[in-house]
């Protein structure tokens, strides 16, 4: 079966500081990857995606992330962050049969110091 | 472009009620997926709709169950809930001509049940 780790519940950074948020899954082949942010009374909206190709992504938000097969892990990075990235983050697989079942984290919850 | 809209946006129920939620997905989206949202268990898939017909289902009782029109938009049903139906319920939608798993999400609905 198919899981998602965000070992961070709660990560707190100061504006301007760089940003790196951990993700790591477990598929038996190879993971269609994502990155939704949820802020704050609103739905998901997708970051970034990794099918193939290119390991390092870039999504919107000036947000990317780099998929490492050997580490299992799709983690997503920011080199500045803003007072408006203060939300919630969730790294999520889903198979290559497609459609729409994805397998999220539990979230990581981003603080932004002012 | 409009968004997905869901409807209501909250509402309150009593253990044994029934409710009925609803989705329109974004114009030209015939895919449309629900998600359940808790503190406890995070993000879950509940079902996937296609041109009216279910393609796929999580792991949740038959107390909960979806349909969609030829119109594309989609309900989800809960039949006698219980205290831990209380969620944020997500829909979502895609274009099948992109990518799996690049879903645009509502708002969601925030049941409460008591």
């Amino acid at each position: 079966a198919q899981s998602v780790t965000q070992p961070d519940i709660h990560i707190t950074v100061s504006e301007g500081a760089s940003l790196e948020l951990r993700c790591n899954y477990s598929y038996g082949a190879t993971p269609y990857l994502f990155w939704y942010v949820q802020s704050p009374g609103q739905g998901l909206q997708l970051l970034l995606k990794y099918f193939s190709g290119d390991t390092l992504v870039q999504g919107i938000k000036g947000f990317e992330a780099e998929f490492k097969r050997s580490q299992s892990s799709f983690n997503l990075r920011k080199p500045s962050v803003h007072w408006s990235d203060a939300a919630e983050y969730f790294c999520a697989v889903g198979g290559t049969g497609g459609g729409n079942k994805l397998t999220f984290g539990t979230g990581t919850q981003l603080k932004v110091e002012l | 472009k409009a968004g997905v809209t869901q409807t209501p946006r909250y509402l309150i129920k009593t253990r044994g009620q029934q409710v009925t939620l609803s989705c329109s997905p974004i114009s030209g989206h015939r895919s449309v997926s629900w998600y359940q949202q808790t503190p406890g268990q995070g993000l879950q898939f509940l079902f996937e709709y296609f041109s009216e017909t279910q393609r796929n289902k999580g792991n949740f009782p038959g107390r909960f169950s979806g349909r969609q029109f030829s119109n594309s938009r989609s309900e989800m049903n809960v039949s006698t809930l219980e205290l831990g139906d209380s969620a944020l319920y997500l829909c979502a939608s895609r274009d099948q001509r992109e990518g799996p798993g690049e879903l645009f999400f509502g708002e969601g609905s925030r049941l409460t049940v008591l």
